[in-house]
């Protein structure tokens, strides 16, 4: 167990429609990535948050948006929902910079959450 | 941008032997880390080693090392001993920066099968 929750673990959902998943890091983690595996493939990085603020945006569409709330938690919004965007969603956490210990350069990820768009 | 490349989409090994997955990474940067992550079919992200860029010194954990080529941007995983617990899809990542809070750039897997 990574430490890193997220709900729910699988959605179905139709064309055209929203959803929301969610995230929380580790206690004391301050930085959250969001990351999508489609059908085998490898994960590709959409959008971190630190300490509530975006800090790095990768190949996230405009339909999806993301926000980290003051507890740190993280939500990742998808809308308009089309079959392409079926796939695993992948919420990670790591310490602030400065901890020490072997945590410090390490990436720490949930469970995923499976997205299934019918 | 960076880019990190498995040339190897499918590999087998049998059981106890020792096999060997590529990975090669293209960076301008001088201060990044290289990881290797094991996504068995729970589709969990467990990660197995990790390197970083100014040591010289090969890291290893239990059956698992690495074969790190700075000039050469390769970053090999050597599993030894191989188990059947070890089948499962590796994926080779990479993160610049010397903290810790940069997003991870993933090759696109290798998918590993062990032979009893």
């Amino acid at each position: 167990d990574s430490g890193v929750t997220q709900t729910p673990k699988h959605l179905i959902t139709a064309t055209g429609q929203r959803v929301t998943l969610r995230c929380s890091p580790r206690s004391g983690d301050l930085s959250v990535y969001w990351y999508q595996q489609s059908l085998d493939q490898g994960l590709q990085f959409l959008i971190q948050y630190y300490n509530g603020e975006e800090r790095a945006k990768g190949n996230i569409l405009e339909r999806f948006s993301a926000q980290q709330f003051p507890d740190l938690h993280s939500e990742l919004n998808l809308s308009s929902l089309e079959l392409g965007d079926s796939a695993l969603y992948f919420c990670a956490s790591s310490p602030p910079s400065g901890t020490s210990g072997g945590d410090y350069n390490e990436q720490f990820f949930g469970p995923g959450t499976r997205l299934t768009v019918l | 941008a960076q880019t990190v490349t498995q040339s190897q989409p499918e590999m087998s090994v049998q059981e106890a032997e020792t096999v060997t997955l590529s990975c090669t990474y293209d960076t301008s940067e001088s201060d990044y880390y290289l990881f290797w992550y094991k996504q068995p079919p729970s589709r969990q992200m467990i990660l197995v080693i990790r390197q970083e860029a100014y040591k010289q010194q090969n890291a290893t954990e239990n059956r698992f090392s690495v074969n790190f080529q700075k000039a050469a941007k390769s970053f090999s995983l050597k599993i030894s001993d191989s188990q059947l617990g070890d089948a499962a899809m590796y994926f080779c990542a990479y993160r610049w920066g010397p903290s810790g809070n940069t997003p991870l750039v993933f090759g696109k897997g290798t998918r590993l099968s062990v032979i009893a």
